[in-house]
């Protein structure tokens, strides 16, 4: 089974509407991370979080809002959807522990806002 | 903007040749560290590089870092078809706790 999962794996939503982004890990990581990648660009950063009841935003924040719900579950929503955000998203945790400088990605949720 | 940006955008190769893919950066870094896309998949770690460490490598991975010319490169040698991704640098900044900062990568096509 996959350390790090999200779902949905994809989703098509319209304009103005609430988004919901779910990403679960069993690696027992307490770093988590939210990241959003546009075509033949790399990873910008949206929000991260250290441990649960931590938030940071990231580079790119605007229009977007997270809850870590517990050490494994992070969750990324957009409140209200616009084209731009059409993109695919990626969570991503570590350990700030052993490997702390290395990161460990799901497998992305391509998001398309018509 | 982006802290790392990787050269070429894109290369194409022969199986069998060697790909050569170059990262620079803008400022003063902990670490620097290359990861692996599959087409619309997640990335993959592949190596990490201190500041302090000049050369390393992971099989047929060989990276090098030059801190006074801010800038990293990537050697896969014996290249084959599965090779075929994009490859990123990303880089984990002093003062910015764990947060990495990524380039806009290089696609690898590497023909049978």
């Amino acid at each position: 089974d996959a350390d790090v999962t999200q779902t949905p794996r994809n989703r098509i939503t319209k304009t103005g509407k609430r988004i919901m982004l779910e990403c679960s890990q069993t690696k027992g990581h307490d770093r988590m991370y939210w990241y959003r990648q546009d075509p033949g660009l790399g990873l910008r950063l949206i929000y991260y979080s250290f441990d649960v009841k931590d938030i940071n935003k990231g580079e790119i924040s605007d229009g977007y809002s997270v809850s870590r719900q517990a050490q494994a579950k992070f969750s990324l929503s957009l409140e209200s959807a616009i084209p731009n955000q059409t993109a695919l998203y990626f969570c991503a945790t570590s350990d700030s522990g052993g490997t702390g400088d290395t990161q460990y990605f799901g497998p992305g949720t391509r998001l398309t806002v018509l | 903007s982006q802290q790392g940006e990787e050269d070429p955008q894109a290369l194409s190769i022969q199986e069998g040749e060697n790909a050569t893919m170059n990262c620079s950066y803008k400022t003063s870094i902990n670490n620097l560290q290359w990861y692996r896309q599959n087409s619309g998949r997640g990335l993959v770690h592949l190596i990490l590089i201190r500041s302090n460490e000049r050369e390393k490598h992971s099989g047929r991975l060989r990276v090098t870092l030059d801190t006074s010319k801010k800038s990293s490169s990537l050697l896969i040698t014996a290249s084959r078809a599965a090779d075929t991704a994009s490859y990123f640098c990303a880089t984990d900044r002093h003062n910015a706790g764990n947060m990495l900062t990524f380039g806009g990568g290089t696609r690898l096509m590497v023909k049978p």
